[in-house]
């Protein structure tokens, strides 16, 4: 089955400047790749999703690429704020609930802390 | 509009008894999930269901009953609980025009002792 990893387990980055999280999936047939951020005490949101057509997409301060070769995704967040602090989880999926493949498989998470 | 509710929130129990998590969803979702976090380990799909009446088995579903009754509701239950099912247990559901996107509740904090 789909194996996510993800890096890295935590992350600080000093307000304003910039943060990134790669994860690598091993099903080459995944093709699509969200990313959710869980804060503090709550259930993971989704922020940002990417299929595999497409090489990035961008969402004001967030982005997301695809290397389909690679076979790994990156979330970059741009200008962080202390708002950004949360646990970011990658996911992949490969024909989501189709021909009975299983829902998204989630990577272990990356603790980001913003500095002020 | 509330979204997906669990309950309860926080719960202990001893090594042995059992219970049932209530996850409900008022956005009229065809599918619903039922995940686990542990530290380290992120989050693991336990069952899901495509709708009412169905229900599947995901990677990590040993220990673990659910039933799908209702549309809305999805139980997740624990007939004798072990200290490895301490866990943060989270319910999520998606709607079928874009049923990857997955809205999740808040989360129950179960302790086993």
């Amino acid at each position: 089955g789909e194996n996510v990893e993800q890096h890295p387990s935590t992350l600080s980055v000093q307000e304003g400047d910039s943060a990134v999280i790669k994860c690598t999936y091993s099903d080459s047939a995944s093709n699509y790749f969200p990313w959710y951020k869980q804060e503090l005490g709550k259930g993971p949101q989704l922020i940002i999703d990417i299929r595999s057509n497409v090489g990035e997409k961008k969402d004001q301060r967030i982005a997301v690429t695809l290397n389909k070769t690679a076979k790994h995704f990156s979330l970059h967040i741009t200008e962080t704020q202390p708002e950004d602090s949360a646990v970011y989880f990658c996911a992949a999926s490969k024909g989501f609930l189709n021909s009975g493949n299983t829902p998204l498989v989630f990577g272990k998470g990356t603790r980001l802390s913003v500095i002020a | 509009n509330a979204g997906v509710t669990q309950t309860p929130k926080f719960r202990v129990l001893k090594t042995g008894q059992s219970m049932t998590l209530l996850c409900a969803q008022d956005m009229n979702h065809e599918y619903m999930y039922w995940y686990r976090q542990d530290p380290g380990m992120g989050l693991r799909l336990i069952h899901y269901s495509v709708g009412e009446g169905t229900t599947a088995k995901g990677e990590v579903p040993d220990g673990y009953n659910v039933s799908r009754l209702k549309k809305q509701n999805f139980l997740l239950g624990l007939e004798s609980a072990a200290p490895s099912q301490t866990s943060v247990y989270f319910c999520a559901s998606s709607y079928g025009g874009r049923r990857e996107k997955l809205f999740f509740g808040s989360g129950t904090q179960l302790s086993v002792l």
